[in-house]
């Protein structure tokens, strides 16, 4: 079974619905990120998480909100939908080492904004 | 990420070796990374080497750091149709990784 897991695989929406990905682990992580790739941009963060109770925002994260359920658990939500945030999304997660910081990359999610 | 940069696209031969190239722009990174991206697949790490040392090597694949230019490279010797893939060069300092925006590397027969 896959370490971390995402939900939905692919998704096709429409501008200003409300979407949810879901991203599960069973790492026993504490820290877990979201990111989104897009074609000759490489992989930008959106929001991460080092446990329950601590959720920072990274470098592109209006028009998104997250929630972490739980340790396993940890979702990204789309408000209202737009065009421009078609893209790959990818749940990872982390354990403190230090400075080393090796992330466990989900299967991604891709989202489609008609 | 705007912080390393890497070229976007290498054609390769099958049995040459592939080198791509990563530069980075924070001096105050402790560890580079080299993860693999597989057609329809996430991210997976395929090494990292520590920024006090110069060359990594482990098994077919040696990774080489200048921390004077910060410019870091992959080798991939012997390449093989199961090496194409996209790869991307990322920097850590504590949590964050930076991306770059990733190699595709062909591979043909």
């Amino acid at each position: 079974d896959a370490d971390v897991t995402q939900t939905p695989r692919n998704r096709i929406t429409k501008t200003g619905k409300r979407i949810m990905l879901e991203c599960s682990q069973t790492k026993g992580h504490d820290r877990m990120y979201w990111y989104r790739q897009d074609p000759g941009l490489g992989l930008r963060l959106i929001y991460y998480s080092f446990d329950v109770k601590d959720i920072n925002k990274g470098e592109i994260s209006d028009g998104y909100s997250v929630s972490r359920q739980a340790q396993a658990k940890f979702s990204l939500s789309l408000e209202s939908a737009i065009p421009n945030q078609t893209a790959l999304y990818f749940c990872a997660t982390s354990d403190k080492q230090g400075s080393y910081n090796e992330q466990f990359f989900g299967p991604g999610t891709r989202l489609t904004v008609l | 990420g705007e912080d390393v940069e890497q070229s976007l696209f290498l054609s390769v031969r099958e049995g040459d070796s592939s080198v791509i190239n990563c530069t980075y722009t924070d001096s105050s990174s402790t560890y580079l990374y080299w993860y693999k991206q597989e057609p329809g697949a996430g991210l997976q790490l395929l090494t990292y080497i520590f920024s006090n040392m110069d060359m990594k090597q482990d098994q077919r694949l040696t990774v080489l750091l200048n921390k004077k230019d910060k410019h870091l490279s992959l080798r991939i010797a012997d390449t093989q149709t199961g090496d194409s893939a996209i790869y991307f060069c990322a920097e850590t300092n504590d949590y964050k990784l930076s991306f770059g925006a990733g190699t595709t590397v062909t591979v043909r027969a």
